[in-house]
């Protein structure tokens, strides 16, 4: 089975701190994948990746910044966290080529406090 | 987001009884991926169509992508307290097969025993 693991399911930062949010997929996939969910306004793109050390930006990138240094890891940096960065962080892979679909790991609620 | 409409946004039926929920783009939908998230969870793959006209089930759930490749159905028969959650749709707007998804808002499914 694909596996993407998120680091924490649960994480309280106050603001201003420097947030890392880890994810791991462990199916060689190329492409990585960093959404956040808020009600109302659903599944929203942060940033993703096709390759190791490639990068693009999403729909709401202002904020964040990623790593990609290794292929099973994709790491999401919330360079100076803000209240209004509270939210679900989900994370995804996807083999790149045809299409297919993206796995998800289970997510971690930040709370910016 | 607005890309993408999904309807209803909150459903609540009898156990037993059958339900659609429709998702709909103004725009040429490369791939459609339907996904289930439980309540504070990750998102689980459903189902995905690619091609106009088609059409796939999994147990009691069918998803249709119609002719134009510009809407989808999910259908679910006979539902059960199982199939509560939230159902998401997920679209490749990309002919490159980018897999950069984007989702609708979500349609929250209660099943009443």
């Amino acid at each position: 089975d694909v596996k993407v693991t998120q680091s924490s399911r649960y994480l309280v930062k106050r603001t201003g701190e420097k947030v890392f949010l880890e994810c791991v997929q462990d199916m060689d996939h190329e492409n990585m994948f960093w959404y956040r969910q808020d009600p109302g306004l659903g599944l929203r793109l942060i940033y993703f990746s096709y390759d190791v050390k490639m990068k693009e930006k999403g729909d709401i990138p202002e904020g964040y910044s990623v790593s990609r240094e290794k292929k099973e890891r994709f790491s999401l940096i919330l360079e100076s966290a803000s209240t209004n960065q509270t939210s679900m962080y989900l994370c995804a892979s996807s083999f790149g080529g045809d299409r297919s679909e993206a796995f998800f790991g289970q997510g971690t609620r930040l709370t910016v406090v | 987001s607005q890309e993408l409409e999904q309807s209803p946004q909150s459903l609540i039926v009898q156990e037993g009884k059958n339900l659609t929920i429709n998702c709909t783009s103004s725009k040429t939908l490369y791939g459609l991926y339907w996904y289930k998230q439980k309540y504070g969870e990750g998102l689980i793959f459903l189902m995905m169509l690619q091609k106009g006209g088609e059409e796939k089930s999994h147990e009691k759930i069918t998803a249709k992508l119609d002719e134009k490749k510009q809407q989808s159905s999910l259908h679910i028969t006979a539902s059960q307290p199982s199939h509560a959650g939230i159902y998401l749709c997920g679209a490749d707007f990309s002919s490159q097969g980018a897999q950069k998804l984007v989702f609708g808002q979500g349609t929250r499914l209660t099943i009443n025993p």
